[in-house]
């Protein structure tokens, strides 16, 4: 079964400073999908960015951005010029792909709370 | 477009109560997914429907229940309540073809067993 690890259950940052959240996961599968979701005090999940197995490249969204070693099973993300709204709990999550009859829930992590210090 | 709504917002119940919980996805998507976050459990998934039949199912007692109507629309149904349902109850579309294939969350459902 595909697990998900968050070793960081509390991180903080300062304002307009870099801070990077660490994944891990451990699957058999060469196909998948890896998600960051933010979960800010009002509760709403909200999807931060993803990354497709098959993709080499780094995905990027404006400030956030990730570094997906799949060899090494690692999925980070970093966060650059943080700001206070970016104060949240962040989910790891892995998904397997729905084609092929295979199950596509959402694999989550214990997720990390980020503060960030004006 | 609009988001995934779900109602009601907030529910409390006592034990041995049911309960049912709504869920509107996005205009358009047609997988419907339910998750429990719990403290002590986190976020576990409960089951995923998609046109209208039960595709996918977590580890949870058969308390547990869900439906998906023919507008996409989903519900799922909790009987007799015990202490360790009270959890946020969190419903996710998605659009399910083979290219986008993220799950857009609602607001939750936070449900208090007493």
């Amino acid at each position: 079964a595909q697990t998900v690890t968050q070793s960081q259950p509390e991180m903080s940052v300062q304002e307009a400073e870099t801070v990077t959240l660490s994944c891990t996961y451990d699957t058999s599968e060469s196909d998948y999908y890896l998600f960051w979701y933010k979960q800010p005090p009002s509760r709403q999940m909200i999807l931060v960015i993803r990354q497709e197995a098959y993709k080499q490249q780094n995905a990027t969204e404006n400030r956030f951005s990730v570094n997906f070693q799949k060899a090494a099973k690692s999925f980070s993300l970093k966060i650059s010029d943080s700001q206070l709204g970016d104060a949240a709990m962040y989910f790891c999550a892995y998904r397997r792909p729905y084609y092929g009859g295979s199950q596509g829930n959402l694999i989550f992590g214990k997720g990390t709370k980020l503060s960030v210090k004006p | 477009k609009a988001g995934v709504t779900q109602t009601p917002r907030y529910l409390i119940k006592t034990r041995g109560q049911q309960v049912t919980l709504s869920c509107s996805p996005i205009s358009g998507h047609r997988s419907v997914s339910w998750y429990q976050q719990t403290p002590g459990q986190g976020l576990q998934f409960l089951f995923e429907y998609f046109s209208e039949t039960q595709r996918n199912k977590g580890n949870f007692p058969g308390r547990f229940s869900g439906r998906q109507f023919s507008n996409s629309r989903s519900e799922m149904n909790v009987s007799t309540l015990e202490l360790g349902d009270s959890a946020l109850y969190l419903c996710a579309s998605s659009l399910v073809d083979l290219v986008q294939e993220t799950q857009y969350f609602g607001p939750g459902t936070r449900l208090l067993v007493l």
